[in-house]
């Protein structure tokens, strides 16, 4: 069954300093990677997938991501952090090849992150 | 539309009762997703449809729980004889399907179960 770890309840980083969320993976297979992002009584928005080529991706916000096939990680990361930043992060995966035909996504429990002024 | 519709937004219900939730996705897009949200835990996965193939059931918490997707379209989450740990935030989310299309989202109906 595939899974996905984000081992940080809440990560807390100060105004203009870089931010990672870490979130690691277990699926059958080669994975689709993706980061998504809950503001306060808001849904869920699209941040930035992992499809396939350059293992660092762009995506909204300034946000970026690094894959690594060998550490099965995923990292968020950003350059700079901004207080409008604050919200929950979320990492999912579903498999590239689904032999049962299910592409079942699959989301971490959340990373609570707040930047401070 | 131009994003995923979910209706009721908010839903509170007497425990025993059955309730509706409804789903509509953004137009064309092949696959919708479940999930629920409760207090402060993550989305906890609970059906899957794509096209025409049979849905992936697996996350489902009990017999109570069920769904169908009319026409490849609306779908409706049936959840009866309802219960207080059912008191949730209920997600539902569209694709172009296949897997490496992004999901989108609707807001989500807040079930209350008193």
């Amino acid at each position: 069954a595939q899974s996905v770890a984000q081992p940080e309840d809440q990560v807390n980083v100060a105004e203009g300093n870089p931010l990672t969320v870490k979130c690691t993976y277990s699926v059958s297979g080669n994975p689709y990677l993706f980061w998504y992002v809950q503001y306060p009584n808001r849904g869920l928005q699209f941040l930035l997938k992992y499809i396939t080529g350059d293992n660092l991706v762009k995506g909204s916000y300034g946000f970026e991501a690094e894959f690594n096939k060998s550490q099965t990680s995923f990292h968020l990361k950003k350059p700079s952090a901004l207080v409008s930043d604050s919200a929950l992060y979320f990492c999912a995966v579903t498999p590239r090849d689904s032999g049962a035909g299910s592409y079942q996504l699959t989301f971490g429990k959340g990373t609570k992150l707040s930047v401070i002024p | 539309g131009a994003g995923v519709s979910q209706s009721p937004s908010n839903k509170v219900t007497e425990k025993g009762k059955d309730v509706e939730l409804r789903c509509d996705p953004i137009s064309g897009h092949t696959a919708l997703y479940w999930y629920r949200q409760s207090l402060g835990q993550g989305l906890e996965f609970l059906i899957y449809f794509q096209g025409n193939s049979a849905p992936d059931k697996s996350g489902l918490p009990s017999d109570r729980f069920s769904a169908e997707r009319t026409g490849g379209s609306v779908s409706t989450l049936t959840i009866q004889r309802t219960q207080q740990e059912d008191s949730a935030v209920y997600l539902c989310a569209s694709s172009l399907g296949q897997g490496k299309a992004e999901a989108f989202f609707g807001q989500g109906t807040r079930l209350t179960v008193v």
